[in-house]
């Protein structure tokens, strides 16, 4: 089973900072298939990135992901007001697994 | 508009089997392109998926719960269904129906439903 950690487990920031967020993979991660989704409280998560650095539709572009094999990124450009919530990393490329998840809350 | 809906009892007893349907709306549940699953969050806690099925049977689960979990579909009512045996209070969470592609990089938990919160209890 590939394991994802997600570092921090809390990021505090303000509006118009710039947010890093890690998943790291315990192994490779077959063709890059990793995906990133953002849960607000009292909602369903929502696709994000696919394929480690492909945007969804409707997905604002300062939402961007990068990385291969067993390290990955999410960087969020210039957070917004409605940026803040739980941000989780998720593999296909062997089952499927998820990440515990990255808090954003406001600073 | 495609939408799921998760519906099964909230409460069930420590030992018993958990039973959960998602009802599929504005779409086909027998659409080649897709596959239906179901994935639970423990309250305060990250996601699990515990498996998935497509239109013909074809089921995946997730390893760590396979022994327990049962994945199947009724094409005739656009149902698919869960169902977890031997349940413990670890099992309590808000379990939601989803749909994905099942293969390709755009395999991605792109449809759910809202949710249905299913506490072990006595």
């Amino acid at each position: 089973e590939i394991v994802l950690t997600q570092s921090p487990g809390t990021l505090s920031l303000s509006p118009g900072e710039r947010g890093t967020l890690s998943c790291r993979a315990s192994q490779s991660v077959p063709s890059n298939y990793l995906v990133w989704y953002q849960q607000k409280p009292g909602q369903v998560p929502r696709v994000l990135i696919y394929g480690a650095s492909r945007r969804a539709t409707g997905i604002p572009d300062r939402f961007s992901g990068s990385g291969s094999g067993t390290d990955f990124t999410l960087t969020i450009s210039r957070l917004e007001p409605e940026d803040f919530g739980v941000y989780y990393c998720q593999q296909h490329g062997s089952s499927y697994t998820f990440g515990q998840g990255t808090k954003l809350e406001i600073k | 508009q495609l939408q799921l809906q998760e519906s099964g009892p909230g409460v069930v007893k420590p030992s018993e089997t958990l039973s959960l349907t998602c009802t599929v709306s504005g779409g086909s549940i027998s659409s080649s392109s897709y596959y239906w699953g179901w994935i639970r969050q423990p309250p305060g806690k990250g996601l699990e998926w515990i498996g998935s099925i497509y239109y013909s049977g074809t089921t995946y689960y997730n390893p760590s719960l396979k022994v327990r979990v049962t994945i199947s579909v009724d094409t005739s009512k656009n149902q698919f269904s869960l169902k977890l045996s031997s349940v413990t209070a670890a099992d309590t969470a808000v379990y939601y129906c989803v749909r994905h592609t099942g293969s390709g990089w755009s395999d991605a938990f792109e449809i759910w439903g809202q949710g249905t919160m299913v506490t072990v209890s006595s």
